[in-house]
This record gives structure tokens, C-alpha cells and sequence, in this order.
């Protein structure tokens, strides 16, 4: 089975400054791994995915996550966050090449960012 | 662009009635998931649909059960309902079963049962 560890529920920090939103799993077989946002009152969007090739992958609003095997890691960062990134971040992992592609979810991390 | 559709978005009811939440994919997709949200925590996986048939079935009541139909869209019948059924149901559609395709997610239905 698969589980996902959001290591910080919440994480405080000021505008401009960068943040860095820690996710590990825990599977026996290789995963496919994602990150969602979810805005108040709003639904899940998907920010960035890892699905094979080059272990870093960015999103178009300026987030990134490096995937390492060995530490069986999928970081969040973003070098300088907005008052907009106010948000609940989810990392998910899924089973590759299975006839199900349910999502398991981490705890979420609210990200709050103050002027 | 279309996105996928959920109604209500938010429903009342008390404890044994019965509830049912609709979820319309968007256009030319044929899988839907359905997953649940309570409060403060993360999103749980219920039970999914790829071609009108059920692919997948997670932690769902019994009390529960979804279908999806000729045009796609689906529906998840909650009978009997419990206070700890309140939450915030999400569907989510993709273009087919495969688990490289993105999940697109709904608003969600925010259930309540007093």
C-alpha cells in the first residue's frame, strides 16, 4: 500500500521570501507522484506532476518539486511566494500502470503567507 | 474551458435522510472519481467509474453507492445519513483510466447533516 507523510500542517512566512513544503511516501512499487492546491471555498487544481524523465519539475507559476528516489521525497518549493499562494497544498501519489488511478493524499499543508 | 460540474454545491439534511450528489465530467471523459473531504483533513478516496462500469471502490459505506451513466456524468446516492458524513465531496474526471492522465477536479458538495 501507499501513504503519503506531509511533514508541516501549516507554514507561516512573510511575501517575497521562498518556502520550501516537504513530502514524503512510502510505496513498495515505483509511484507516480503530484501536488495540488486548493484555494478557500474552491476545489483541487492540479500544480505540478512527476510521472518519469528529469526529477525536477516546474509549474507555470513559478513552483517546482524535485522527485529523489532514495529518499523517497517530492519537495515543494518556490524561491519567492506571493500573498496569492495563500492556499492548502496537497501531495498525492498513484499506482502507475494499474486500471484504477485513485489518488492518495497527504494531510495537506496550509501555506500562509502575511505582507 | 469546460470544468466538471457538481451539484448541489451545498446540501443540508438531517441525520437518516438520504442524499444524492451529482458530478458531470467534463465533456469526453469517460472516467469519474469520487472522493470525500472532512473537515481538516485530507481527501479520501470513495470509489471511481471508467466506461459506466466501477473500476476501483476505496473506503465507502456501505450506505453508500454511485453510478455512472450512458452520458457520463454520475451520481452518489448517501442513504441514512450520519453526522460524521458531513464533509466536502469532490469529483473528479479525466480523459481515460490511465494513471498518467491528470484528475480534473469539481467545486464540490459541501454535505451537512444535522
Amino acid at each position: 500500500a501507499q501513504s503519503v507523510t506531509q511533514l508541516d500542517s501549516q507554514v507561516p512566512v512573510f511575501e517575497e521570501a521562498p518556502v520550501e513544503l516537504r513530502c514524503n511516501y512510502s510505496s513498495s512499487v515505483s509511484v507516480y507522484l503530484f501536488w495540488y492546491v486548493q484555494y478557500p471555498n474552491q476545489g483541487l487544481q492540479l500544480l505540478l506532476k512527476y510521472l518519469s524523465g528529469s526529477t525536477l519539475v516546474e509549474s507555470i507559476n513559478g513552483f517546482e518539486a524535485e522527485f529523489n528516489k532514495s529518499q523517497t521525497s517530492f519537495h515543494l518549493r518556490k524561491p519567492s511566494v506571493h500573498i496569492s499562494d495563500t492556499a492548502e497544498y496537497f501531495c498525492a501519489v498513484r499506482k502507475p500502470s494499474s486500471n484504477t488511478g485513485k489518488l492518495i493524499f497527504g494531510q495537506g499543508t496550509t501555506l500562509q503567507v502575511k505582507p | 474551458a469546460a470544468g466538471v460540474i457538481q451539484s448541489p454545491r451545498h446540501l443540508i439534511k438531517e441525520k437518516r435522510e438520504t442524499a444524492t450528489l451529482k458530478c458531470y465530467p467534463i465533456p469526453r471523459h469517460d472516467t469519474v472519481y469520487w472522493y470525500q473531504q472532512g473537515p481538516g483533513q485530507d481527501p479520501q478516496f470513495l470509489i471511481s467509474f471508467y466506461e459506466k462500469m466501477q473500476s476501483d471502490k476505496g473506503s465507502i459505506p456501505d450506505r453508500f453507492s454511485a453510478q455512472q451513466f450512458s452520458d457520463y456524468h454520475s451520481e452518489l446516492n448517501m442513504s441514512s445519513l450520519e453526522l460524521g458524513d458531513s464533509a466536502l465531496y469532490f469529483c473528479a474526471s479525466s480523459p481515460s483510466s490511465s494513471s498518467t492522465d491528470t484528475q480534473y477536479f469539481g467545486p464540490g458538495t459541501r454535505l451537512t447533516v444535522l
